[in-house]
């Protein structure tokens, strides 16, 4: 069965240091791959996505991810965290094995990302 | 603009209550979708609708009836409310079913008491 796995529940990093969160996934074909943030209250916000291509995807707010289909994995990244970067993130597969009709996705447990003035 | 709102936005009710939260999306998109999210933040799809079609019903209560009354609506509404309903509902839309990202609503919190 389809499956995403954030290995990291809690991670704590100080503002101005690099971030990387992890995702491994398990799917059988080529995975549509999505990263989420939610903050405290809100609802989730799109960071970036990978369908084809190239394997290091651009997104919002400063944050990259790389898709490596050899380690399952599809872990984010930013090079300086700022302040406002505090919330949880999520890691998603699309599933589509209802024929294309729709896409549901399947969520990790996501991690709490927290930053240290 | 709220691309995708759902109402209201916290909700608390009693068990064995009747309560409905509803979710419009002013994307044009043709999917839509219901999430839950529990005390631990862990999110689960429930439903999918794609052209006012359900497609996706992932094992859900049929206490839970979701409603498509057009495109850009999708409704859920929930009978015999139990303790174990609390949490946090989110409503979703995309414009491709197929592998297309998905926007999401504030939440609705519903705490059941």
């Amino acid at each position: 069965a389809q499956s995403v796995t954030q290995p990291d529940i809690h991670i704590t990093v100080s503002e101005g240091a690099s971030l990387e969160l992890r995702c491994n996934y398990s799917y059988g074909a080529t995975p549509y791959l999505f990263w989420y943030v939610q903050s405290p209250g809100q609802g989730l916000q799109l960071l970036l996505k990978y369908f084809s291509g190239d394997t290091l995807v651009q997104g919002i707010k400063g944050f990259e991810a790389e898709f490596k289909r050899s380690q399952s994995s599809f872990n984010l990244r930013k090079p300086s965290v700022h302040w406002s970067d505090a919330a949880e993130y999520f890691c998603a597969v699309g599933d589509t094995t209802y024929g294309g009709a729709t896409n549901k996705l399947i969520f990790g447990t996501g991690t709490l990302l927290a930053v240290q003035p | 603009d709220t691309a995708v709102s759902q109402t209201p936005k916290y909700l608390v009710t009693q068990m064995g209550n009747d309560k409905s939260i509803k979710c419009e999306q002013n994307l044009g998109h043709d999917t839509m979708y219901w999430y839950k999210q529990d005390s631990k933040k862990f999110l689960k799809i429930m439903f999918s609708y794609n052209n006012k079609e359900l497609i996706i019903n992932e094992t859900v209560p049929n206490r839970f009836s979701p409603k498509s009354p057009d495109k850009a609506h999708l409704n859920l509404h929930i009978n015999s409310l139990e303790l174990g309903d609390s949490a946090v509902y989110f409503c979703a839309s995309s414009q491709e079913a197929r592998g297309g990202e998905q926007y999401f609503g504030p939440g609705t919190r519903l705490t059941v008491t």
